[in-house]
């Protein structure tokens, strides 16, 4: 079974500051790696699909890149409204989650 | 507008079965090539996927879940099911239904989730 690390755990920063949020993986695997957004008492949303393609209504300042074993999101200029946990998710055997990073913007 | 609700009762008494309906509503859940998931989080904690269902009745589940989780389908409401046997307060969870997406992947079960219901939550207690 494939685990996804995150890091870090909590993150806060500024608006307009450039966020960057880790996913690790414990074995490599192709670019079926996504990341959601989860506001508090929402359901999560789906930001970014195929490690580095944007969900239909998602602002381009999210992006996702990576490979193998090393995914990132980047939020390139911080909103307040972009306070939120994001999750990466793993879909090679089934569907696997990290345990989430906390961006709190100040 | 696709749209999924949850609904089923908010407290399960330990040992007993739980069990939830998702109501889909703005699409069939028998359209090709649409597949249906659960996924839990406890509260505070993170995203666990349970399982999913395909268009045409196939069933697939989280392997840790597997020996008490049945997914069924009810294509009369177009609503989807989730049953869990024997839980416990490990069990309790915001659970939510959700939609996997088609466009672009081609992987059933294995692509990435576009649509959510809103989620219920569901408190095992005596």
């Amino acid at each position: 079974e494939i685990v996804l690390t995150q890091s870090p755990a909590t993150l806060s920063l500024s608006p307009g500051e450039r966020a960057t949020l880790s996913c690790r993986a414990s074995q490599s695997f192709s670019s079926s790696l996504d990341w959601y957004q989860q506001k508090p008492g929402q359901a999560p949303r789906l930001l970014i699909y195929e490690a580095s393609k944007r969900a239909a209504g998602i602002p381009a300042r999210f992006s996702g890149s990576g490979s193998g074993t090393d995914f990132t999101l980047t939020i390139s200029s911080l909103e307040p409204e972009d306070s939120a946990v994001y999750y990466c998710q793993h879909r090679s055997d089934w569907l696997t989650f990290g345990g989430g990073t906390k961006l709190e913007i100040k | 507008q696709l749209q999924l609700q949850e609904s089923g009762p908010g407290l399960v008494r330990p040992s007993e079965t739980l069990s939830l309906t998702c109501t889909v509503s703005g699409d069939s859940i028998t359209r090709y090539p649409y597949y249906w998931g659960w996924v839990r989080q406890p509260p505070g904690k993170g995203l666990e996927w349970i399982g999913s269902l395909s268009y045409n009745g196939n069933t697939y589940y989280n392997p840790s879940l597997k020996s008490r989780v049945t997914i069924l389908v009810d294509t009369s409401k177009n609503q989807f099911s989730l049953k869990l046997t024997s839980v416990t307060a490990a069990d309790t969870a915001m659970y939510y239904c959700a939609r996997h997406a088609t466009n672009g992947c081609y992987a059933g079960f294995r692509c990435p989730l576009d649509y959510w219901g809103q989620g219920t939550l569901v408190t095992v207690s005596s």
